[in-house]
């Protein structure tokens, strides 16, 4: 069994601060982990992906992650946030098994970026 | 990176009519393709898995009669929404994969409004 939870539904921070979102997960399996964005009426954009190789990963637009399995964590940081970052945002677990029917998908952390 | 499109963006239509929604791989062959649909404010919930010339593999609670999936061939999978009713409305997204890729391509979404 596996389960991704995102520790906060919604985020608001200023602009120029850091940016952090939390995501614990719990997988039978060794796991793949993945960030995504997704913008309004949008589908979603891949941000960044651990497959273990490097724990700490860097994305686009500035973002990483650190894979800690002793936490079972794997938060998404960035230094500084712009207003273009004001979206959704949603962990995702696929173990390795490839067994695509259970990537699991967390509640979702909806970022807001004040001026 | 690889592409998926999703057409029609935007559809509405009247109760009792159906609703097909292409998902397209566009520079790769998907082994397999997933269709979610998505709540307001809410993640994405699995609907069902299509594999190239099998039939879809549905999760429980969705109707197989009601959404009918058909994954021809290895860039093309469509999902008809039949007999549409306003509780239908909602944001349905695909996304595709392939053997060894390890992640999942998302396609925009698709916004159906049934009135």
């Amino acid at each position: 069994a596996q389960s991704v939870t995102q520790l906060d539904s919604h985020v608001s921070v200023s602009e120029g601060t850091p940016v952090l979102l939390r995501c614990n997960y719990s997988s039978s399996y060794s796991p793949s982990l993945f960030w995504y964005v997704q913008h309004p009426n949008k589908g979603l954009q891949l941000l960044l992906k651990y497959t273990s190789a490097a724990t700490l990963v860097k994305g686009i637009n500035g973002f990483e992650a650190e894979f800690k399995k002793s936490e079972t964590s794997f938060h998404l940081t960035k230094p500084s946030a712009h207003m273009s970052d004001a979206a959704e945002y949603f962990c995702v677990v696929i173990p390795h098994s490839g067994g695509y029917q259970k990537v699991t998908f967390g509640t979702g952390t909806k970022l807001q970026v004040i001026p | 990176g690889a592409v998926v499109s999703q057409h029609p963006s935007w559809v509405i239509c009247k109760s009792g009519t159906s609703v097909k929604i292409e998902c397209r791989s566009l520079d790769f062959q998907a082994t397999t393709m997933f269709w979610y649909r998505q709540f307001p404010k809410q993640s994405l919930m699995l609907m069902a898995t299509s594999n190239e010339g099998s039939k879809a593999t549905y999760e429980q609670g969705v109707e197989k009669d009601k959404f009918l999936i058909n994954h021809a061939s290895l860039t093309l999978s469509t999902l008809t929404v039949t007999s549409a009713h306003p509780e239908d409305s909602s944001f349905y997204i695909c996304s595709a994969t392939f053997s060894g890729t390890g992640e999942l391509f998302f396609g925009e979404g698709s916004r159906l409004t049934v009135l």
